[in-house]
């Protein structure tokens, strides 16, 4: 496709459930991003995946969450046992060289 | 502590007016300053890149300036329109040798452009 895609668009969950957020990036896209917003606050960065590197996980904020990138493409972002505080707009990005972001829409979490 | 500041209060201004947001930073080297425009229930869209060794940037009717003495980035949006309302993102990157293009971003500021 043309942009960046995420599903689900939505997702609410119970809290302790596991959940699985999906990114298609752009197509030859070698660098793939995660970061999550909550309301009112910046962009936090999760996890980066550049080309066949080891990602770099150093925002992930705890040993519950997990990504991983099949195939240098389509990404995976695990939430397991999640918790209320993990309510947040995911964002996927993909960019093909130091540039500029192509984000998706995201994915609106919510644990209740 | 590494800080990005931008106006967190909201910016209203006139349209035909030129917008100006901010950005500071403290404790960073970046290699490059991007700006991000975002609009509610969706994700940001890239805007602009400046590089630390170029002093202002243009597209259009954006401007950016980038000073690391005042470790500082300006936006301006001259002409404004009531379609350039939406909350204006600045995120910095350390470049290859700190991170890959890994970004952080400011909080962001809210343009809200009159009639």
């Amino acid at each position: 496709g043309a942009g960046v895609s995420q599903s689900p668009s939505n997702k609410v969950t119970e809290k302790g459930k596991d959940v699985e957020l999906r990114c298609d990036p752009i197509s030859g896209h070698t660098a793939l991003y995660w970061y999550r917003q909550s309301l009112g606050q910046g962009l936090e960065f999760l996890i980066y995946f550049q080309g066949n590197s080891a990602p770099d996980k150093s925002g992930l904020p705890s040993d519950r969450f997990s990504a991983e990138r099949t195939g240098g493409s389509v990404s995976t972002l695990t939430i397991q046992r999640t918790q209320q505080e993990d309510s947040a707009v995911y964002l996927c990005a993909s960019t093909p060289r130091p540039n500029g972001y192509t984000f998706g829409s995201g994915t609106r979490l919510t644990v209740v | 502590s590494q800080k990005i500041e931008q106006n967190s209060e909201a910016l209203n201004i006139q349209e035909g007016k030129t917008a100006t947001l901010t950005c500071n930073y403290t404790n960073y080297s970046p290699a490059y300053l991007q700006w991000y425009r975002q609009d509610p229930g969706r994700g940001p869209v890239f805007l602009l890149l400046i590089r630390e060794n170029e002093k202002e940037k243009r597209k259009e009717r954006l401007k950016v300036t980038f000073d690391t003495t005042l470790k500082q980035s300006l936006f301006h949006i001259t002409a404004s329109q009531p379609a350039d309302s939406a909350t204006y993102l600045c995120a910095l990157g350390l470049g290859l040798t700190g991170g890959g293009n890994k970004l952080t971003f400011g909080t962001g500021t809210q343009l809200k452009v009159e009639l």
